[in-house]
């Protein structure tokens, strides 16, 4: 079973509509963190926002937004009135324990790539 | 302030040769971390560097080695190439480590394996 699913390949969507990206993760870890990353068509990897697994209250910035639920496993991904610009692969990662002793190991989902139609 | 860089952008090798990709970190970062990203299997993770030392690795096979220097910056090194080990390859580096770090990626370094 993958750890972190992102359920949708790709989204397409006229500018200016909202779009929800879904994330969903599995763990055993009580302490984990939650990543979104996006890419653009030029490569290179960008954060947008970290999360840990204590803290649920939802963030907003400016046209992104994202909803954690730990109830539900998951960490989705909300752009308002999307634009051009936003076109990109958007991944969702989990940071967790492995193997005991201190280490930790990231783990991507598989992206959605996100295609806005002007 | 200089972002992560990766050198060199392309490369293409033969299968059964050996290759050592570079990647120098922002400044002040002490964690270098190296990842894989394909098609089919999309982002992996490879392994960390911390100071010098591996502090976490992934589910790669032994041809897949890395190191870091004293300043930061960090090799990855893969042996006896498979047609397989094509990939666009990533370099991230961060402050505090991959565990709870927003990662800085570089643009990557694109192997190509004949």
């Amino acid at each position: 079973a993958q750890k972190v699913t992102q359920a949708q390949t790709e989204i397409s969507v006229v500018e200016k509509e909202d779009v929800t990206l879904d994330c969903v993760y599995e763990t055993r870890d009580t302490t984990y963190y939650l990543f979104w990353y996006k890419q653009p068509p030029s490569g290179e990897l960008v954060f947008l926002i970290r999360r840990n697994s204590f803290d649920e209250q939802n963030e907003i910035s400016g046209r992104y937004s994202w909803n954690f639920q730990k109830s539900t496993s998951s960490f989705n991904f909300t752009i308002t009135a999307s634009q051009v610009v936003d076109s990109a692969v958007y991944f969702c990662a989990l940071s967790e324990a492995y193997s005991g002793a201190g280490s930790y190991q990231l783990t991507f989902g598989k992206g959605t790539k996100l295609s806005v139609i002007p | 302030k200089a972002g992560v860089t990766q050198t060199p952008r392309y490369l293409i090798k033969t299968r059964g040769q050996q290759v050592t990709l570079s990647c120098s970190p922002i400044s002040g970062h002490r964690s270098v971390s190296w990842y894989q990203q394909t098609p089919g299997q999309g982002l992996q993770f490879l392994f960390e560097y911390f100071s010098e030392t591996q502090r976490n690795k992934g589910n790669f096979p032994g041809r897949f080695s890395g190191r870091q220097f004293s300043n930061s910056r960090s090799e990855m090194n893969v042996s006896t190439l498979e047609l397989g080990d094509s990939a666009l390859y990533l370099c991230a580096s961060s402050l505090e480590g991959l565990r709870n770090s927003p990662l800085h990626f570089g643009n990557g370094t694109r192997l190509t394996v004949t």
